[in-house]
């Protein structure tokens, strides 16, 4: 598998549940990030985990973080409509000497339907 | 707050010309990056700079590629000689620093179509 991949590929939930979208990666990273892109549009950043920790809350998200088996979790709780839209874990491995490159995954697609 | 900006939001190009995507980083950051996404894929990264250089690039960002930093608040990205294979929406991004909780926040895109 590649490095950065989330399953399911898409996934489709009523307005009110909880929608989990996992990423798995192969190499060892410093932090791994989350973002949101509505349809063509751009990337919005929702919460990054840094390597030494295991689980992070933001709002109605919670993300994990399992470094010994290199997989993550974004859990949105209580979903909302507006909350339709791809999402993408993204991992960042090290330093290049000038900024660090992101890695993303496949992205999920979410729909929340009302 | 503080945000990515990106012109075109659109770009339409024949084959061969060369096109120039503008950005303008948050202003306080001093690292910067350009990613794209043909449609339907991944993103993928394409370069960073960090202090007028060039700090990474990958496979993709060959000699038709360039970028600069012409002033104290453009980040440009330019492609020579377009290919049909470069129309994808290009990115913008930048970070504060390189640390391992810095973020990096991107801008809306500029989509390119080669034809």
């Amino acid at each position: 598998s590649q490095q950065g991949e989330e399953d399911p590929q898409a996934l489709s939930i009523q307005e009110g549940e909880n929608a989990t979208m996992n990423c798995s990666y192969k190499t060892s990273i410093n932090n791994l990030q989350w973002y949101r892109q509505n349809s063509g549009r751009g990337l919005v950043h929702l919460i990054l985990i840094r390597s030494n920790e295991r689980e992070k809350h933001s709002g109605r998200l919670r993300v994990t973080l399992d470094t010994s088996k290199k997989s993550s979790s974004l859990l949105i709780t209580a979903s909302r409509a507006a909350d339709t839209a791809s999402y993408f874990c993204a991992t960042e491995g090290g330093y290049t000497g000038g900024g660090n490159k992101l890695t993303f995954g496949t992205g999920t697609q979410l729909k929340v339907e009302l | 707050e503080p945000e990515v900006t990106q012109t075109p939001s659109h770009q339409v190009t024949q084959m061969g010309q060369e096109v120039i995507l503008r950005c303008v980083p948050i202003s306080n950051h001093l690292y910067f990056y350009w990613y794209r996404q043909i449609l339907g894929q991944k993103v993928e990264f394409l370069v960073s700079f960090y202090n007028n250089e060039i700090s990474e690039k990958s496979e993709i960002f060959d000699d038709q590629f360039s970028v600069e930093r012409p002033d104290g608040s453009n980040f440009t990205l330019k492609i020579r000689s377009t290919k049909l294979e470069d129309s994808a929406m290009y990115f913008c991004a930048s970070s504060e620093g390189r640390g391992p909780q810095e973020t990096q926040y991107f801008g809306p895109g500029t989509r390119l179509l080669v034809l």
